[in-house]
């Protein structure tokens, strides 16, 4: 089982449409939960971080079940400028300062 | 504030040729990353010093591949010798805690 799975997608939604993405991982242990945002060839960009009660920025909310061992990224009215790569980023806190390990992403192409 | 720079952005190479990545992070970050992202993946993990030292190299492949940060700031990420498999953005990452911040990459052809 990899550590880090998400759906690549690609998801292809209308402008104003709500889009939901599921991240699981397979480390128990893992302590810290974040989204990344990838555009075509540029680098990857915190998004926002996931809290155990789950939090919202604007339009996004993120969500994580501990039990079941994943998070989730809801964007609400989606906006052109939303289409990217979202990365899931899963992370243990200890030794090694971290140790983040990244999904392979999930593509969202929001259309007009 | 100045963001993590990256040299040399785009660099085409023949197999069993070297190559070398500079890496400039943010200023104070005391932990700095090397990933490697092949094309449709997300990042993968390659090093990650601490200062001038490596906390994890453990997915670097080290008959060909080494990593250094002199003085705990700008690092050097060399290949020698390059193989076709090791086409990809080579992505330097600094950070004061958890979170990244990313230069642009270096895009990394092997012909």
């Amino acid at each position: 089982r990899k550590e880090v799975e998400q759906d690549p997608g690609p998801f292809n939604v209308p402008e104003g449409a709500t889009v939901a993405f599921n991240c699981t991982y397979s480390n128990s242990a893992s302590q810290s939960f974040f989204w990344y945002r990838q555009d075509c060839r540029k680098e990857p960009k915190l998004l926002m971080s996931v809290y155990s009660s789950g939090n919202e920025d604007g339009r996004f909310t993120a969500q994580l079940n501990r039990a079941s061992q994943y998070i989730s990224l809801l964007i609400r009215d989606s906006k052109l400028s939303d289409s990217a790569t979202y990365l899931c980023v899963v992370g243990l806190i200890g030794g090694s300062q971290g140790n983040l390990i990244f999904g392979k992403g999930t593509k969202l192409s929001v259309k007009p | 504030e100045a963001g993590v720079a990256q040299s040399p952005r785009y660099k085409i190479i023949e197999k069993r040729q070297s190559v070398a990545f500079w890496c400039n992070p943010i200023s104070g970050h005391a932990t700095l990353y090397w990933y490697q992202q092949i094309l449709g993946q997300g990042p993968k993990l390659l090093i990650q010093f601490q200062n001038n030292g490596v906390v994890d190299d453990s997915q670097l492949p080290k008959d060909r591949f080494s990593a250094e940060r002199l003085k705990g700031v700008d690092s050097t990420l060399k290949i020698q010798p390059a193989k076709l498999e090791d086409s990809a953005v080579y992505l330097c990452a600094s950070s004061p805690g958890l979170k990244l911040f990313f230069g642009s990459g270096t895009q990394l052809s092997v012909l």
